[in-house]
């Protein structure tokens, strides 16, 4: 079945450590995301991708960093300078082009900070 | 990029319709109003979404009104597994961005 996988589902770092979560999709989408949640907040979007070798910071982007090296995939490294990264990481993806694209998630990766 | 308010919390007896509303006023005219839910701890689904004219689809129905200034988002028959947050979100000039308020918390009580 097409979709998005998110890796792991539960992580836990110690502080000062740098950690990648996974992000794979089938879906043949040239769009992908990465968006944070933090307890009953909404999301915020800290890194998008529209293309293959291309990236642009979204609003809460420092601290973080990707990659986007094949169209399936866009990992989400959290590095130590990022002050405060226990949350909930949600990973997305679309199509481009035009307006009407919805958003297609995967199931989330909860870091915790020890 | 346009900015949504939303209720913080509803409550909504099973079997009723649910109607939690938004309002979009700075909304432009190219942009689209998109609903997604949120069960606890799990990714977004996507609902339902529009320009101009009220949609209907198998989950939703979605009022748009005429000076797009505000939205309805009606769940027909309200069951317990619609319990969720649900997120009102103008897609955004710059395509790729969605933006995220906090969202409805709609409790769907027995």
């Amino acid at each position: 079945d097409g979709g998005i996988t998110q890796s792991p589902k539960y992580l836990f770092r110690k502080e000062g450590q740098n950690v990648t979560l996974s992000c794979e999709q089938n879906l043949n989408h040239d769009a992908m995301y990465w968006y944070r949640q933090d307890p009953g907040q909404g999301l915020r979007l800290i890194y998008y991708s529209q293309i293959v070798n291309d990236f642009q910071k979204g609003d809460i982007a420092e601290g973080y960093s990707v990659s986007r090296e094949k169209k399936e995939s866009f990992p989400l490294t959290v590095t130590s300078a990022q002050k405060n990264p226990t949350a909930f990481y949600l990973c997305a993806s679309s199509i481009t082009g035009g307006l009407t694209g919805e958003l297609f998630f995967g199931e989330g990766s909860r870091l915790t900070v020890l | 990029d346009a900015k949504t308010t939303q209720p913080t919390s509803m409550d909504c007896a099973e079997g009723r319709a649910a109607n939690l509303p938004c309002n979009h006023s700075t909304i432009s005219g190219n942009e689209y109003v998109y609903w997604y839910r949120q069960i606890h701890s799990q990714g977004p689904q996507y609902i339902i979404h529009g320009l101009k004219n009220n949609e209907t689809n198998e989950m939703a129905s979605l009022i748009i009104t005429e000076d797009r200034k505000s939205s309805t988002l009606i769940l027909p028959h309200a069951t317990l597994r619609d319990t969720a947050v649900y997120y009102c979100i103008v897609r955004g000039l710059n395509f790729n961005k969605f933006y995220f308020g906090s969202g409805t918390k709609l409790n769907v009580k027995p």
